[in-house]
């Protein structure tokens, strides 16, 4: 099945920073989306983004189908913004969502 | 609407008990989805039903019984659960399976 990685797998920032997330797939990109964790344990839809570029207020993402990977863009971050980011894709078969492993960002005030 | 909803939102049960989870969506979704997730881990997919017709399942013990009455429901009945079952439970639901997901808050199952 595909697998998903992340990176990094954990980042601190100061409140106001810029920060880059990766995820690469071995397999090809079929329903890619990024998900905002909070500590209460809610997935927050972030980006539905097979290909192409999308942005929401500080937040954008980039996806590369032909080279297997995204990248989610969090821009003058905030407290707020701490938690785990995932990214998710269906398989070629059009089935479930695999996850990668996650990044843990705490922003720092 | 972009809303799936799961009661309860905490459940504390031991292991000799019976409950279950819910969770409902009225956005004309097809696919709905269980997901259980260990601490500092990703979801893991538990059961997926496609137009009320469980299609995966993921090897589950048998423990874990999934129910959909109707498009918009979604059950987990739950029965002789151990204390690793401790998990939160996420329901997902999509328009067809593996399309754009949206994710309950989730149920904080606590076995004793």
């Amino acid at each position: 099945g595909i697998q998903v990685e992340q990176s990094p797998p954990d980042l601190i920032l100061q409140e106001g920073a810029n920060s880059t997330l990766r995820c690469n797939f071995s397999d090809s990109v079929n329903n890619l989306q990024w998900f905002h964790q909070n500590p209460w344990g809610q997935l927050i839809n972030l980006f539905y983004i097979p290909s192409g570029t999308k942005q929401n207020g500080r937040l954008s993402a980039t996806t590369v189908a032909t080279e297997r990977y995204s990248l989610l863009y969090i821009s003058s971050s905030q407290t707020t913004d701490s938690g785990v980011y995932f990214c998710a894709d269906g398989d070629n078969y059009g089935q479930n969502f695999v996850f990668g492993p996650g990044t843990r960002l705490s922003v720092l005030p | 609407d972009t809303e799936v909803t799961q009661t309860p939102k905490h459940l504390v049960m031991g292991m000799t008990n019976k409950k279950s989870l819910k969770c409902e969506q009225h956005m004309g979704h097809r696919a709905m989805y269980w997901y259980k997730q260990k601490a500092k881990k990703p979801p893991e997919l538990m059961f997926v039903y496609s137009y009320e017709k469980l299609s995966i399942n993921e090897s589950v013990p048998s423990r874990f019984s999934p129910e959909c009455p109707n498009s918009s429901l979604l059950n987990l009945h739950l029965h002789a659960l151990q204390p690793e079952d401790s998990a939160l439970y996420l329901c997902a639901s999509s328009q067809e399976r593996g399309t754009e997901a949206f994710f309950g808050q989730g149920t904080r199952l606590t076995v004793v």
